[in-house]
């Protein structure tokens, strides 16, 4: 049974235009949740976090907003350019604050930005 | 400053082999976790390692998994009596605790892709 869903295996943009990235959840116990960014043949890149006390998280291009009576949340990166095309992550953990202890991670939605 | 490494980065070994993968932090990194990445699936946790000490071992599937980390440093991830469905990305990351004055956000290496034969 996965907790955390990301239900679109890919997604294609245009360079400039906004891309949206979703993610659902089914634990409530998580409290902190996470984006990662991958490129082939490397490992996971951290891109931004959202704790559960706050409901929009911004850094540069990128955006997470987390809406928890939904247990859903998105990421938001405006202007895209094809650099980010890569397969993100989502994932959630319980027990921010201390020790993350493990993710749980969603399947990955494969982002393209076409030119 | 350096990220996490992962050696080998390659893994080929026919069934019933046994594997050692190993694993370098981030220096001064506490936190030490593995997961393992099927194809088409997204990372799942095996193991967690506050300093020596194997803090969550929960997600490791049978008891041919073991993991050490001796010093508090380097980790090895050991398989036994591999499996054709032990084939995976195996990851591991890092992470400095908030109270270290770290963030606790989890960085990976570039991970081992182990092919059992």
């Amino acid at each position: 049974d996965q907790q955390v869903k990301q239900n679109s295996p890919s997604l294609s943009v245009q360079e400039g235009r906004i891309s949206i990235l979703n993610c659902d959840y089914t634990n409530s116990m998580f409290d902190y949740f996470l984006w990662y960014k991958k490129y082939p043949a490397e490992g996971p890149t951290f891109l931004i976090s959202i704790s559960s006390i706050k409901d929009k998280n911004e850094d540069g291009r990128f955006t997470v907003f987390l809406n928890k009576s939904a247990k859903h949340l998105s990421l938001h990166i405006v202007p895209s350019q094809p650099g980010d095309s890569a397969v993100y992550f989502c994932a959630a953990t319980e027990g921010y604050g201390g020790s993350q202890g493990n993710l749980i991670f969603g399947k990955g939605t494969k982002l393209s930005v076409k030119p | 400053g350096a990220g996490v490494s992962q050696t080998p980065s390659n893994k080929v070994t026919e069934k019933g082999k046994y594997v050692e993968l190993r694993c370098d932090p981030i220096s001064g990194h506490t936190a030490l976790y593995w997961y393992r990445q099927s194809l088409g699936q997204g990372p799942e946790f095996l193991i967690y390692f506050q300093g020596t000490g194997a803090a969550d071992d929960s997600g490791l599937p049978n008891d041919r998994f073991f993991a050490v980390r001796p010093e508090g440093s380097v980790s090895t991830l050991k398989i036994q009596r591999t499996e054709r469905g032990d084939s995976a990305v195996y990851l591991c990351a890092s992470s400095s605790p908030p109270g270290g004055g770290g963030t606790d956000t989890q960085y990976f290496g570039p991970g081992t892709r182990l092919t059992v034969l």
